[in-house]
């Protein structure tokens, strides 16, 4: 079964930094596009960050453009996201995503889990 | 960017009940949306894409329509296990994808 698993989440005062990751298994990771996709408690989505399959296209949201940093390890099979200058609205369940296909932009067909970042002090 | 309305923002229905969803963008996307189901406590799960297109695994009871800025989801007899938040989303005119704000769906 093709799998995301997130790890990394926690609790941080603000203005602290955090590195988010993702293991994929059992798809050719190489090949697609992948996201991370936040979801504040009770509340609704928020796109994060997306890197093409090859690094060679990235976007951010705005919310998040210039703290946060997407990458990826085509070798470990794994997605990153650095986050930097932590605020309290940063605070929320961080999904790991896959696009269904090898386009950049597409719609999301296998998430993960889920972890939980939390920043408070 | 592309900000997606969702209407209404919560409704309850009846078990075999007709039930449409719509969304609306601000400005045109074509046919680059998709609707994601995400029940109480689960992760959002993926319904149709590219406006219409039923993704594999999920019931035909699901259907969706609509291009440029006018989409709707359509469940055609609703069932208990189909409470839960549904989403549509943008990913034309990206960065940024854009989600609408969510529509609670609750068995009357």
């Amino acid at each position: 079964e093709v799998q995301l698993v997130e790890s990394g989440g926690g609790l941080v005062q603000p203005g602290r930094s955090l590195r988010l990751s993702c293991a994929a298994s059992r798809f050719n990771f190489y090949d697609y596009a992948m996201h991370w996709v936040r979801q504040p408690p009770g509340k609704g989505l928020e796109w994060v960050s997306g890197i093409s399959w090859n690094s060679g296209h990235i976007g951010y949201a705005d919310s998040v453009k210039g703290r946060f940093t997407i990458s990826r390890d085509d070798a470990k099979n794994s997605l990153y996201l650095q986050m930097n200058s932590l605020r309290p609205e940063d605070t929320a369940l961080y999904f790991c995503v896959k696009a269904r296909s090898g386009y950049d932009y597409d719609a999301f067909d296998i998430w993960g889990q889920g972890t939980m970042v939390t920043v408070s002090s | 960017d592309t900000q997606m309305t969702q209407s209404p923002s919560s409704l309850s229905a009846s078990v075999g009940d007709r039930v449409t969803i719509t969304c609306r963008a601000s400005q045109g996307i074509d046919k680059y949306l998709a609707w994601y189901q995400q029940k109480p406590g689960k992760v959002p799960k993926l319904l149709i894409y590219a406006a219409s297109t039923l993704q594999s695994g999920v019931p035909s009871r699901f259907s969706g329509s609509g291009s440029g800025t006018d989409f709707s989801l359509t469940i055609s007899s609703l069932q208990p296990e189909d409470v839960a938040t549904y989403y549509c989303q943008n990913y034309n005119n990206a960065p940024p994808i854009t989600f609408g704000q969510g529509t609670r769906l609750e068995i009357k």
